[in-house]
């Protein structure tokens, strides 16, 4: 059971278009991840949301957690083409002890 | 370079075999994780070590194994090697055990079940 949803799973834009990215779950975590996966590569962090309702800015992206901690989105200002990759959320959930659920993935191509 | 090393970076197989992965955390880091990531699952958590000690079980299945040696050094062992375990399998690594720890991923190695 695929507990994070992302979407979409796909996404082809020109550069300097904004996109937003969404990971949805029914169940609650701890904190949530963004990851950026590039091919051959492991998943690189990207930002740590902790608090329900937190925003946080990268340079061109930013990440929201949700209120309710459910849900987080990832939007991308003026893309561009270093920006391709495989976006992963992954929400940590305490049951004991923590354990890290990843999301299924949207992979993203921003071309020139 | 995330710290984090991993070998071997490939290793081809053939189904009923057993393999060993190995992985070195970044310098400091107690926590080591081991993650499988397949095409039609995604990433998906197996196992977690604290300090030597297992911490966290994620959908970890009985043929496969892992331990975390004083040195803080781990390895993965998979058995029974099935043609569906071809996947590619990262370690991370990081500092505790919290829920907001930055993990840090290795290079994977990516395992081919023949």
């Amino acid at each position: 059971t695929q507990l994070l949803e992302q979407s979409p799973q796909f996404l082809s834009i020109q550069e300097g278009e904004n996109l937003t990215v969404y990971c949805n779950s029914s169940s609650v975590f701890s904190s949530l991840q963004w990851y950026r996966q590039e091919p051959g590569e492991g998943p690189v962090l990207l930002v740590t949301v902790v608090t329900g309702g937190e925003v946080k800015k990268l340079k061109r992206l930013t990440f929201q957690f949700g209120d309710a901690r459910k849900d987080s989105s990832l939007h991308i200002t003026a893309a561009q083409p270093g920006d391709t990759g495989l976006y992963l959320c992954a929400g940590a959930k305490a049951s004991g002890t923590y354990k890290y659920i990843f999301g299924t993935g949207t992979r993203l191509k921003v071309l020139a | 370079d995330s710290g984090v090393t991993q070998t071997p970076k490939h290793l081809i197989t053939a189904t009923g075999q057993r393999v060993t992965l190995r992985c070195s955390p970044r310098s400091g880091d107690l926590s080591v994780y081991w993650y499988q990531q397949s095409l039609d699952q995604g990433l998906q958590f197996l196992i977690q070590y604290y300090n030597g000690e297992e911490r966290a079980k994620g959908n970890i299945l009985e043929r496969f194994s892992a331990q975390q040696f004083p040195d803080l050094h781990s390895e993965l062992n998979l058995s029974s090697l099935e043609l569906g375990d071809s996947a590619l399998y990262f370690c991370a690594s990081s500092v505790g055990t919290g829920g907001s720890e930055t993990q840090y991923f290795g290079p994977g190695t990516r395992l081919l079940v023949l």
